[in-house]
């Protein structure tokens, strides 16, 4: 069946440089992907998205790289902050019907000071 | 900002209670969701809806069900509880259309004794 899952369960960064959150995904009729991230007693929020038509999409110190041929999916993270410190969840979506969203198993950012 | 609020937060109740779970969102989405998060883990989808009077069962099993009477309001309800439903329940919702985020709330962490 159709899973998202992620490389690393725990990432830890020096304040500062750069962090880089890998995903794989195996449904190649996914095609909108969302990475979330979740602070400890919170949900989880939203920072970027991406349509399967892109490549490439960049936000506010954060970049996400979709590579369709082989089914993988990366969240950057420039200059990481502490502030940044959290679990970070890849999903993907597929169009059309209910829109089920199907979440990976996320990865733990720890931000060295 | 929170447009979806959970009540209560925290909930440490006896087995055999019957326990309702508040959610309600302010962005008059049709689209709401609970899924179930264990301490670190992957979100599992429980319940769906996709407007007043449409619910559906999610990927995981559960004793639990919902109700949407109204758009903004999702409540689920446990008629009997039980030490395996200890666990954090979260609720979403997303607006029309393909390929929008959802908005989670900060969850209810249930304990039962």
């Amino acid at each position: 069946g159709e899973s998202v899952g992620l490389h690393l369960p725990t990432l830890s960064v020096q304040e500062g440089d750069n962090s880089i959150i890998n995903c794989a995904y195996s449904n190649s009729a996914s095609d909108y992907f969302i990475w979330y991230k979740q602070e400890s007693g919170k949900g989880p929020q939203f920072i970027i998205d991406i349509r399967s038509n892109m490549d490439k999409r960049q936000g506010q110190r954060v970049t996400v790289l979709l590579n369709k041929t082989v089914k993988h999916l990366s969240l950057q993270i420039a200059a990481t902050q502490p502030g940044d410190s959290a679990v970070y969840f890849c999903a993907e979506d597929r169009s059309g019907g209910y829109q089920k969203v199907t979440f990976g198993t996320g990865t733990k950012l720890q931000v060295i000071p | 900002e929170a447009d979806i609020y959970q009540t209560p937060r925290y909930l440490v109740i006896g087995t055999g209670k019957k326990i309702t779970l508040e959610c309600s969102q302010t962005m008059g989405h049709d689209k709401m969701y609970w899924y179930q998060q264990d301490p670190g883990m992957e979100l599992h989808l429980i319940h769906y809806s996709y407007g007043v009077n449409s619910t559906e069962k999610g990927d995981l099993s559960s004793e639990s069900t919902v109700s949407r009477i109204r758009t903004e309001h999702f409540p689920l309800t446990l008629e009997s509880a039980r030490p395996s439903h200890t666990s954090q329940y979260l609720c979403a919702s997303r607006g029309r259309g393909s390929n929008q985020p959802q908005h989670f709330g900060d969850g209810t962490r249930l304990s039962i004794l």
